[in-house]
Formats: C-alpha cells, sequence, structure tokens
C-alpha cells in the first residue's frame, strides 16, 4: 500500500474545463512534488513545495496551479488545459528542503486526457 | 545539461535469467542514483538510492552498481520472474539543480515469459 495516493486515477476533460488533482501523503514529510510523464519522453518535474512554500516552478504555464494547504495534501488545479497536456500526473514525497532529496516516494498518478 | 540514457528501450528474457539493466549519464557530477520500477499505468517504486560515494546497493535479487566517472551504472536482476515485468527508469540529481529535480532516463521495459 503505498503512502502517497492520487485522485481521481483517471480523468477526461475539455479544453474549457476547470478540473482538479489531489496527493495526499502518509509518510510525515514535508516536502511535496508534482511531475509529469508524457508518452516517449522522461518524467519532469513541475513544481516542489517544502512545508507548504512553493520553492520550485519549474517553467510550467499558468494553466497549471498548484496548491499546497498543509504539508500532507497537493493539488494540482487545472484549468483552459491543451491536447498536448494529456500525461500521467506523478505526486512525491520526501524529507525537506535538501539537495539533495535523497528517496523520493510516487504516488499511482493521475492519467489526464485533454480533448 | 544533465542527460540520462537508457538501453535497451526494452527486453525480453525467460524466466529464470540473470540480467542487467544499463544507465548512462553524461555529467558525472553528481549526488546519488535512483533505480526505480514503474508498472503500466502507475506510479514509480524507489527499488534503490547509490550515493555518489558508494559503489553498488543490494536489495534482494537486485544489485544495482554505480561507476560515476564513466557516467554509468546497472541493475542486475538475479534469477528473473515473471513478476519483474515492469518499465525499470534511472534518475540522478545533479549538482547545481534544484530540489527534487531528478534527471530520468525513458527507461528499459522488461518483459520475462514463463
Amino acid at each position: 500500500e503505498t503512502g502517497v495516493t492520487q485522485t481521481p486515477r483517471h480523468l477526461v476533460m475539455g479544453m474549457t474545463n476547470k478540473k482538479s488533482l489531489k496527493c495526499e501523503q502518509h509518510l510525515g514529510h514535508n516536502a511535496m512534488y508534482w511531475y509529469k510523464q508524457s508518452a516517449k519522453k522522461p518524467l519532469e518535474l513541475m513544481f516542489v513545495y517544502n512545508f507548504k512554500e512553493q520553492t520550485e516552478n519549474n517553467s510550467v504555464p499558468s494553466r497549471f496551479s498548484p496548491e499546497c494547504p498543509n504539508s500532507s495534501h497537493l493539488f494540482l488545479h487545472l484549468h483552459t488545459l491543451q491536447p498536448e497536456d494529456s500525461a500521467l500526473y506523478l505526486c512525491a514525497s520526501s524529507l525537506p528542503g535538501q539537495v539533495p532529496v535523497g528517496e523520493l516516494f510516487f504516488g499511482e498518478g493521475s492519467r489526464l486526457t485533454v480533448l | 545539461k544533465q542527460e540520462v540514457t537508457q538501453i535497451p528501450a526494452a527486453l525480453s528474457v525467460p524466466e529464470g535469467e540473470n540480467l542487467v539493466l544499463n544507465c548512462s549519464f553524461t555529467d558525472s557530477a553528481i549526488y546519488n542514483l535512483q533505480w526505480f520500477r514503474q508498472d503500466p499505468g502507475k506510479g514509480l517504486t524507489s527499488l534503490l538510492l547509490i550515493q555518489s560515494s558508494q559503489r553498488e546497493q543490494t536489495s534482494g535479487r537486485l544489485n544495482a552498481s554505480l561507476d560515476k566517472s564513466s557516467g554509468r551504472s546497472t541493475l542486475y536482476i538475479a534469477a528473473s520472474q515473471p513478476g519483474d515485468s515492469a518499465t525499470y527508469l534511472c534518475a540522478v540529481q545533479s549538482y547545481g539543480g534544484s530540489q527534487g529535480n531528478l534527471i530520468f532516463g525513458k527507461g528499459t521495459k522488461l518483459s520475462v515469459k514463463p
């Protein structure tokens, strides 16, 4: 059983819709991450949060809006997406504020399809 | 700019074989290298984390080695089983990289036939 839980597991949305992805971790970590995995491309880091504060935005378009209300929960709000945003979005957690970060623990991912 | 390459992209072996997966990286200035397993449509499971000062790590039937100076790592799987079928990813954390900015390879898709 994973310590990082993501919902929904699958999401289909139109380009004008607004939806959100949710991540919850039960590992006592204080750093959380969003990664994107597109077909035939390596995983890419999107956002980093430490103790609820965003510390990294890896040049992500503003149609992706993260939110971290507390150290256990992370959201990714989606609006006006493009079909090329269809991908597997992975949440991860770790001990906070370190480079290198040590071991990362990933959730099962949310498979997003934009029509 | 750090780049990670995994060869082969896909590998099919009969059950019971020992096998080696390869990972290479272009910049040897790394903190660590991590191997992950990903089942179809699922998230990543961490298998082994090797610090830059280490040469290898072992967990059960898995053994990962690291040769930082040559920019290579291998994942050795002993006595492969059908349950080992998955995509195996390696990732490095480089000096100068930001927190959590692992550079991933595209993975090796392993199929172990009964």
